[in-house]
């Protein structure tokens, strides 16, 4: 079974600029859950997604959004870009309760 | 919200030697997750504890819960420099095995 993809890898943007992330599961898995990493605060929540739906949300400002659609792939918005939103986004997808999330290699933003 | 706190930040062994990495949770564990991430890339599954006094062993890797101290414990035996990386601890937020909140992890170095 292919592992969790996501696309880009590696992307520059300015301040100000919006940005999409993509994130593909592991065929099978219906929970996609994102997460934003960087060196000062480690490895945080943003929000996880079942079937097309949110449902649970991390403490993040509005300006970051996801959504996923019904083949279970999952994106990330954050509009508006600010330097402190450059970092490491990660994406996992899960069988559900009780089972481990799987990692996806991550998509490194780094905003200028 | 629950915090997860990780020792020691960082530690250098001498391969061959044993290492014990703990993790402890300011809220009640209703599941402990350790993970291994490579500087920069996400992170692979190493183990789930779901149980109060639960031990699982990978190859040389044993991770233990303890409910009633809400702390978990991974223990390394005889590293090897392949043991090198950071491991993270994660709790689940709302015992739905979806969102997870994870300590700031422990980088490990393996010197011949």
């Amino acid at each position: 079974k292919a592992g969790v993809t996501q696309t880009p890898r590696y992307l520059i943007k300015t301040r100000g600029q919006q940005v999409t992330l993509s994130c593909s599961p592991i065929s099978g898995h219906r929970s996609v859950s994102w997460y934003q990493q960087t060196p000062g605060q480690g490895l945080q929540f943003l929000f996880e997604y079942f079937s097309e739906t949110q449902r649970n949300k991390g403490n993040f400002p509005g300006r970051f959004s996801g959504r996923q659609f019904s083949n279970s792939r999952s994106e990330m918005n954050v509009s508006t870009l600010e330097l402190g939103d450059s970092a490491l986004y990660l994406c996992a997808s899960s069988l559900g309760m009780g089972n481990e999330q799987f990692f996806g290699p991550g998509t490194r933003l780094t905003v200028l | 919200s629950q915090e997860l706190e990780q020792s020691p930040q960082s530690l250098i062994v001498q391969e061959g030697k044993n290492l014990t990495i703990n993790c402890t949770s300011s809220k009640t564990l209703y599941g402990l997750y350790w993970y291994k991430q490579k500087y920069g890339e996400g992170l692979i599954f190493l183990m789930m504890l779901q149980k109060g006094g639960e031990e699982k062993s990978h190859e040389k890797i044993t991770a233990k819960l303890d409910e009633k101290k809400q702390q978990s414990s991974l223990h390394i035996t005889a590293s090897q420099p392949s043991h090198a990386g950071i491991y993270l601890c994660g709790a689940d937020r709302s015992n739905s095995g979806y969102a997870l909140n994870f300590g700031k992890g422990t980088s490990l170095l393996v010197t011949p």
